[in-house]
């Protein structure tokens, strides 16, 4: 079985400061990994994704993450905060093995603020 | 063009009611898929259709029922609903091969009163 945990229901930031939304995944089998953004009222949105290649990962919208097998995480980071990055924020993980389609399993959620 | 269109947006319903939630892509993707977000955000797949054969089904009380007449749609049926069946479902779709990369709708927010 799968599980993702996002370490922080809210997070926030002042405009133009890092951004560090942090997940941790469990897998028995090599993951993929996943970011998605929602923003208020719409659907999720891909930022980026792992798939077993590069363990640095740039997504959209200046976003990053990378891909720490030993510590089992993927956490997703952005140098300078935009107000418009406010959104929550879903990890999510699928195995690797090309049975599991679009079986993604999410974490809870981060809401991210961002103070002007 | 929205790439994949729910319908409708908000459905307000009493208990016991019987309700659909429509979806359609047009991406040309083959494979489709209903998540539901609880109150809490939590999202949780519930079906999956592969060129309208379906191939995930998870544990969801069989008051739920999926069609998908082609690959382009796929429905959700509702009997006899209840006060915990009210929560946004979305659906999504993606290509087969290209595993997690989903594109979601706007999701349908059902309240059951």
């Amino acid at each position: 079985a799968q599980s993702v945990t996002q370490l922080g229901s809210h997070v926030s930031v002042s405009e133009g400061a890092l951004v560090l939304l942090r997940c941790n995944y469990s897998s028995s089998v090599p993951p993929y990994l996943f970011w998605y953004v929602q923003y208020p009222n719409q659907g999720l949105q891909l930022l980026l994704k792992y798939t077993s290649a590069a363990t640095l990962v740039k997504g959209i919208n200046g976003f990053e993450a990378e891909f720490k097998k030993s510590e089992t995480s993927f956490h997703l980071t952005k140098p300078s905060a935009h107000m418009s990055d406010a959104a929550e924020y879903f990890c999510a993980v699928s195995d690797s093995g090309g049975t599991s389609y679009g079986k993604l399993t999410f974490g809870q959620g981060t809401i991210l603020t961002v103070h002007p | 063009d929205t790439a994949v269109s729910q319908t409708p947006k908000y459905l307000v319903t009493q208990m016991g009611n019987d309700k659909s939630i429509k979806c359609e892509q047009n991406l040309g993707h083959d494979t489709m898929y209903w998540y539901k977000q609880d109150s809490k955000k939590f999202l949780k797949i519930m079906f999956s259709y592969n060129n309208k054969e379906l191939i995930i089904n998870e544990t969801v009380p069989n008051r739920f029922s999926p069609k998908s007449p082609d690959k382009a749609h796929l429905n959700l049926h509702i009997n006899s609903l209840e006060l915990g069946d009210s929560a946004v479902y979305f659906c999504a779709s993606n290509k087969r091969e290209v595993t997690g990369e989903l594109f979601f709708g706007e999701g349908s927010r059902l309240t059951v009163l």
